[in-house]
This record gives C-alpha cells, structure tokens and sequence, in this order.
C-alpha cells in the first residue's frame, strides 16, 4: 500500500519553461511535505518543504502547492534550467513520527 | 563540514556473509536514519535513531540491526546478506525539534550487491 504516490516516472520540458512535478498521498494525517532532488550517484538534497498550515510555499524559481483537500502536491520550477534535469522525490511526514514516506521519483529532463 | 559520510561506496557480498555499512555526520545532529533504493520503490526507512542510545525500527527493518553509541556515528549491520537485501543505502541526519524532524542530510550511498 502505497502512501506517497507520483504517478508520472518521467517528464520533459523546454529549458525556460514550466516543470509541474506532482505527488498524491492518501494518508491524511500527514501534516509535513519535502520535496529533494537527487542527481546521479548521489544522495537527495533537500529542494523545499511545506506544512500542512501553508498551502503554498515559494523559494526562489522552485513553488510547491499543496491541496489538503485532494491530498495533492504539486512541484512547479520556473523557468527550467538543464541543470534541473534529476530525479524529484516527495515526501510526506506526520509530527511526532519521527517517519518520512517517500513517493516513487519523477525523472525530469530540461532540454536546452 | 564533511557532512554526511558513508563508507564504503561499493560492496558485493556472497549469500550469508555479514557487513557494516558506515554512516558518520559532523553537524551535531539528534536524528539519524538509514533508507534503501530500490527501482520503483522509492526510499524506504529501515532505521532510525533520535539520539546516542536510541533506535528504532522503520517501514523495512528486517535482517538489519543498527546502534547508536555516539551522536556522529550510525553503523547499519547486515548479519546474513540475502540477494533482497541488493540495494542503494543512504544514511541522513537531520536536526530533531521535539518530536518532529525537517530537512534530512542525505550521504552518498552505498551500492550493496548481494550474489
């Protein structure tokens, strides 16, 4: 039983152009929200989070919305740059928990 | 700051030999955790710890045991390597408030083959 779900394994997108990456849960008790990218042979660093207080948060070219009621995150990246181009993990965490459940990645390829 | 240090980067093992994986952080934090990446899954947690002294089980803790003698150092054992147990290993650390933890530290990871 998947809690944390991104239905899409892969997008591509124009260099200068949106990127919409999305995550599902089903477990409404989750309360906490990150979102990492993680490059090739390397471990995931952490992009940009959100609680379940907000529902949107924006740092720099990177926003991340969030929809209680459809228990649904979105990831938006404007404008998309090559360098973007890595596999998105959500995640999704109660307080108390001390537990992150990741979602499966999506893969985003930035063409130049 | 070295971060999130793991060693080593690459292993294989044949069935039924044990092996610790390496995980040390110089940031001084409470939290530490080990996950495992596999394709399509996703990472899930094995372990955890909220400081020296204590463990506990994540969403896939079984045939790995791990201790927490210090705040730097999370050794994940492998006592009796199983070709399942053929994964990607990060170890992260984060800084614990209460009872919640926000952004994590991953490390590099180890590729573990288990034939």
């Amino acid at each position: 039983d998947q809690q944390v779900k991104q239905n899409s394994p892969s997008l591509s997108v124009q260099e200068g152009r949106i990127s919409i990456l999305n995550c599902d849960y089903t477990n409404s008790m989750f309360d906490y929200f990150l979102w990492y990218k993680k490059y090739p042979a390397e471990g995931p660093t952490f992009l940009i989070s959100i609680s379940s207080i907000k529902d949107k948060n924006e740092d720099g070219r990177f926003t991340v919305f969030l929809n209680k009621s459809a228990k649904h995150l979105s990831l938006h990246i404007v404008p998309s740059q090559p360098g973007d181009s890595a596999v998105y993990f959500c995640a999704a965490g109660r307080s108390g928990t001390y537990k992150y459940i990741f979602g499966t990645g999506t893969r985003l390829k930035v063409l130049a | 700051n070295a971060g999130v240090t793991q060693t080593p980067k690459f292993q294989v093992l044949k069935t039924g030999q044990s092996m610790t994986l390496q995980c040390a952080q110089d940031m001084n934090h409470e939290y530490m955790s080990w996950y495992r990446q596999d394709p399509g899954m996703g990472l899930r947690l094995i372990h955890y710890s909220v400081g020296a002294g204590i463990t506990d089980q994540g969403e896939v803790p079984n045939g790995y045991n791990v201790s927490r003698s210090t705040t730097e150092d999370f050794p994940l054992r492998l006592l009796s390597a199983a070709p399942s147990q053929t994964s990607v290993y990060f170890c992260a650390s984060s800084y614990s408030f209460g009872q919640d933890i926000l952004e994590q530290y991953f490390g590099p990871g180890t590729r573990l083959t288990v034939t």
